[in-house]
């Protein structure tokens, strides 16, 4: 079954510390994957996608087709990345997405 | 606000009534989409259109309809049958040429019933 597993529905992290939000599919095929987010009141995103290879604010995620997992990394949380983050994956025109983090930076 | 434009922002219905969501575009995307965002559950997948006058049911279509006579609007209906329609509700869209997967999403609609 096509599938998008995010194991945490809640992250709790202090200012400065690393974080790691793990995102796990399940998906036959070449799926292309994705990180969005959503702040408090603004709409859902577009944070990265694996075939890009970007940093965006300070975020980085590799895509591991061994352990079909796409975590999403930040060396150094900040206050304003609290948002709810979802990943999902995309095959011909449909998307998956999982069941999303929130992530709280606390001061 | 540009892009994707949702009304209502709130809505309010009593049981047996059906409402219509309205969804409009000016991003000139060929493909739109119903999502329904609900606690703990993520986002799910109500419909999708890839072009105009065609359209496939998602993973939850059962008590909605859509219709997709324009590019620019896809609304949904969620009807009386829909046993837990209280929600928020999404729009998005996306690029028709291949490789374009990133979806726009518009600012949400959120329902009630009473």
């Amino acid at each position: 079954a096509q599938r998008v597993t995010q194991p945490e529905k809640l992250l709790s992290v202090f200012k400065g510390a690393p974080v790691e939000l793990k995102c796990n599919y399940s998906y036959s095929g070449s799926p292309e994957l994705f990180w969005y987010v959503q702040y408090s009141r603004q709409r859902l995103q577009l944070l990265l996608r694996h075939i890009s290879r970007e940093s965006i604010k300070g975020f980085t995620a590799d895509l591991n087709k061994g352990e079909t997992s796409f975590h999403l990394k930040k060396p150094f949380a900040q206050e304003e990345d609290s948002a709810m983050y979802y990943c999902a994956v995309v095959g011909t025109y449909k998307y998956i997405f999982g069941t999303g983090t929130r992530l709280k930076v606390l001061a | 606000d540009g892009g994707i434009t949702q009304s209502p922002k709130y809505l309010f219905r009593k049981e047996g009534q059906n409402v219509t969501l309205s969804c409009e575009q000016n991003l000139n995307h060929d493909a739109m989409y119903w999502y329904r965002q609900d606690p703990g559950q993520g986002l799910r997948l109500i419909y999708y259109s890839q072009i105009v006058n065609d359209f496939q049911k998602g993973d939850i279509a059962e008590g909605y309809s859509v219709s997709r006579e324009k590019k620019e609007s896809f609304p949904l209906t969620v009807t009386s049958a829909q046993k837990n329609p209280t929600a928020f509700y999404l729009c998005a869209t996306r690029e028709g040429r291949p490789g374009a997967n990133v979806l726009t999403f518009g600012a949400g609609s959120r329902l009630t019933v009473l």
